[in-house]
């Protein structure tokens, strides 16, 4: 089975802080997405990755930045966390012929 | 630019009901997958079924069944016979098939919330 963890199931943190959040995927999946999940809103597409190193701006990239530097791991940062920035925070991670994609558990990040 | 349209925000039924969630999409490509995904309560998404835009067959799985319909640009999700277990908010997604490219996006409804009362 695919496993897809996720650093934390919740966080709170402060505004202003620079928040890690941390995802690893276990099955050498090329490519790995970050989204955030708001009431009324459904998931959005923050950033996405579909090799080491490499990165791509998904539909709400704004406040966000993410790193890869191993194939297994793709972190999401808040560079100065702002309480709009409260929500639920999901990893995914897929190969390019499988197009479905598998998530991790989630982060509830609370920005205070 | 995709779309996915969910238009229940909310459905609730009573356990042994039969259920359908609709979606409707909105897209460009002639290649295209469709997806379901449930999250219950626990909050991680499960992948529940994919389907090409080549493939029209409807699809079963137990109780879970799926309608597939090119002319209104549809994909609707039933469940027959409900269950307490089926609580869960249910996600339809689209992602377009690049060629060549390994970076598919998905792009989701806003979810169905359904709640089965025993």
């Amino acid at each position: 089975d695919v496993k897809v963890t996720q650093s934390s199931r919740y966080l709170v943190k402060r505004t202003g802080e620079k928040v890690f959040l941390e995802c690893v995927q276990d099955m050498d999946h090329e490519n790995m997405f970050w989204y955030r999940q708001d009431p009324g809103l459904g998931l959005r597409l923050i950033y996405f990755s579909y090799d080491v190193k490499m990165k791509e701006k998904g539909d709400i990239p704004e406040g966000y930045s993410v790193s890869r530097e191993k194939k297994e791991r793709f972190s999401l940062i808040l560079e100065s966390a702002s309480t709009n920035q409260t929500s639920m925070y999901l990893c995914a991670s897929t190969t390019p012929w499988a197009y479905e994609q598998y998530f991790g558990p989630g982060t509830r990040l609370t920005v205070t | 630019a995709q779309k996915v349209t969910q238009a229940q925000t909310e459905i609730s039924v009573v356990e042994k009901e039969d259920v359908t969630l609709d979606c409707v999409y909105e897209t460009r490509d002639t290649t295209y997958y469709l997806f379901w995904y449930k999250q219950p309560p626990s909050g991680e998404l499960v992948f529940l079924i994919r389907r090409n835009s080549f493939d029209e067959q409807n699809e079963i799985s137990g109780r879970y069944s799926w309608n597939f319909q090119k002319s209104t640009s549809s994909f609707n999700f039933t469940i027959t016979a409900s269950q307490v277990v089926d609580s869960a908010v249910y996600f339809c997604a689209l992602s377009e098939a690049r060629s060549g490219g390994s970076n598919y996006k998905l792009t989701f409804g806003k979810g169905t919330l359904l709640t089965v009362n025993p």
